[in-house]
């Protein structure tokens, strides 16, 4: 079985500074991709950034990046140059290869961006 | 193109009541899910589909049913409702996750919150 974990409660960050999320994963299966979510407080899920197990380089999307240690197994999304509508939970989540196969999440982090 | 399409968004049941979540995706998706989310929680999955004519169960399936007719309409029956699933389900959908190129990236609804009284 796959299994996510976000154990940061809150984070706080000041404006136009960077911030890390923490994301660790759990699977015995060598083939799988993990992804970033965004929820603000209207709702919506917002996708921001996809890893494949096999991508040698770490996945960047704008000021999204995320930092792939597959030894370790963390897929930490950095954000950088932080604005206030960064403000929002950011869930991890992960899918194995295979025709079955779904979405695993994270619990969630709640990120707040302060002026 | 509209998406992933949920109706209603807002609804109040009593207990023992039911209804449908309906759910409509024009991207011709073959996988489609149903979560739940509990307040300050992540998702759980409830039910998914990977084509017309197929379902699966996925974490937590108790209460609930679902159909798969056509690859375009994945609605979510609630039977008997109780107040263990107000929630906010979301429906989604994913381009096939074995084909070359996907990533198996979801493309989700709004969200329908449900209060069960």
């Amino acid at each position: 079985a796959q299994k996510i974990t976000q154990t940061q409660p809150g984070m706080f960050v000041q404006e136009k500074e960077a911030v890390t999320l923490d994301c660790t994963y759990d699977t015995s299966d060598q083939s799988y991709g993990l992804f970033w979510y965004k929820q603000p407080s209207s709702g919506e899920m917002i996708f921001l950034i996809y890893q494949g197990s096999y991508d040698e380089q770490n996945a960047t999307e704008g000021r999204y990046s995320l930092n792939f240690q597959k030894a370790r197994k963390s897929a930490n999304l950095v954000i950088s140059a932080s604005q206030l509508g960064d403000s929002a939970m950011y869930f991890c989540a992960m899918r194995v290869a295979g025709a079955n196969s779904k979405l695993t999440f994270g619990k969630g982090i709640t990120l707040s961006v302060r002026p | 193109n509209a998406g992933v399409t949920q109706t209603p968004k807002f609804r109040i049941l009593k207990i023992g009541q039911s209804m449908t979540l309906q759910c409509a995706q024009d991207m011709n998706h073959n996988y489609m899910y149903w979560y739940r989310q509990d307040p300050g929680m992540g998702l759980k999955l409830i039910y998914y589909s990977v084509g017309a004519g197929i379902t699966d169960k996925g974490e937590v399936p108790n209460g609930y049913n679902v159909s798969r007719s056509t690859t375009e309409d994945f609605p979510l029956r609630l039977e008997l409702a109780a107040p263990s699933q107000t929630s906010v389900y979301f429906c989604a959908s994913s381009p096939d996750p074995t084909e070359n190129g996907n990533t198996g990236e979801l493309f989700f609804g709004e969200g329908s919150r449900l209060t069960v009284l």
